[in-house]
């Protein structure tokens, strides 16, 4: 089936650093993806939608000035977390569509110290 | 907003039938029920969707009752390996976003 990688597989940072999450369609194009984010006993929340050629939609209280997405490719889209806080550490998932499916990346595990 | 409702917690043992429903009683009739499950620290993985009819696949059962309100996903001979957390997404058939809901942690015991 159809793979959706992110890179890196975790990350730790220091506060009031950036961090960028690759999330890559490997063979579909995928003209739109999602970004989750996942506390620890918590189910997944959506975070925004990555439209590709254009600016991503942020669910309620997601700060867009915080959480930069770009969607330059097909294949491609990145997640910023700007001036990372140890608030900010959690699993943060993408996924992408093929057809009726909706693919999900295995996880990014951002820690912030 | 996620638009289903599960139970919290399961068990079943290795072997059987587990049975998982799913409320989704604000359903529409153009919306699909999807789902998924997460084992620990991975990627949600899909297991299974429908609108009306029952589904079957080489990995579960999907059981949608007549009015749509709700459902039940089988997995048919539960193995150690089905141990995740099952979630049930209700999705519309124009807008792709998954809201998911609190999910069903399912242990299989051996």
């Amino acid at each position: 089936g159809a793979v959706v990688s992110q890179h890196p597989s975790w990350v730790i940072c220091k506060s009031g650093t950036s961090v960028k999450i690759e999330c890559r369609s490997l063979d579909f194009q995928a003209t739109t993806m999602f970004w989750y984010r996942q506390f620890p006993k918590q189910s997944l929340m959506l975070m925004a939608t990555s439209n590709e050629g254009s600016k991503a939609t942020y669910e309620q209280g997601v700060e867009k000035d915080k959480f930069l997405i770009n969607h330059a490719s097909l294949t491609l889209s990145t997640l910023t977390v700007t001036s990372a806080h140890p608030e900010d550490s959690s699993f943060y998932i993408c996924s992408a569509n093929n057809r009726y499916e909706q693919y999900f990346g295995p996880g990014t595990r951002l820690t912030v110290t | 907003d996620a638009k289903t409702t599960q139970p919290t917690s399961m068990d079943c043992a290795e072997g059987r039938a587990a049975n998982l429903p799913c409320n989704h009683s604000t359903i529409s009739g153009n919306e699909y029920v999807y789902w998924y499950r997460q084992i620990h620290s991975q990627g949600p993985q899909y297991i299974i969707h429908g609108l009306k009819n029952n589904e079957t696949n080489e990995m579960a059962s999907l059981i949608i009752t007549e009015d749509r309100k709700s459902s039940t996903l089988i997995l048919p001979h539960a193995t150690l390996r089905d141990t995740a957390v099952y979630y049930c997404i209700v999705r519309g058939y124009t807008g792709n976003q998954f809201y998911f809901g609190t999910g069903t942690s399912l242990t299989v015991i051996p």
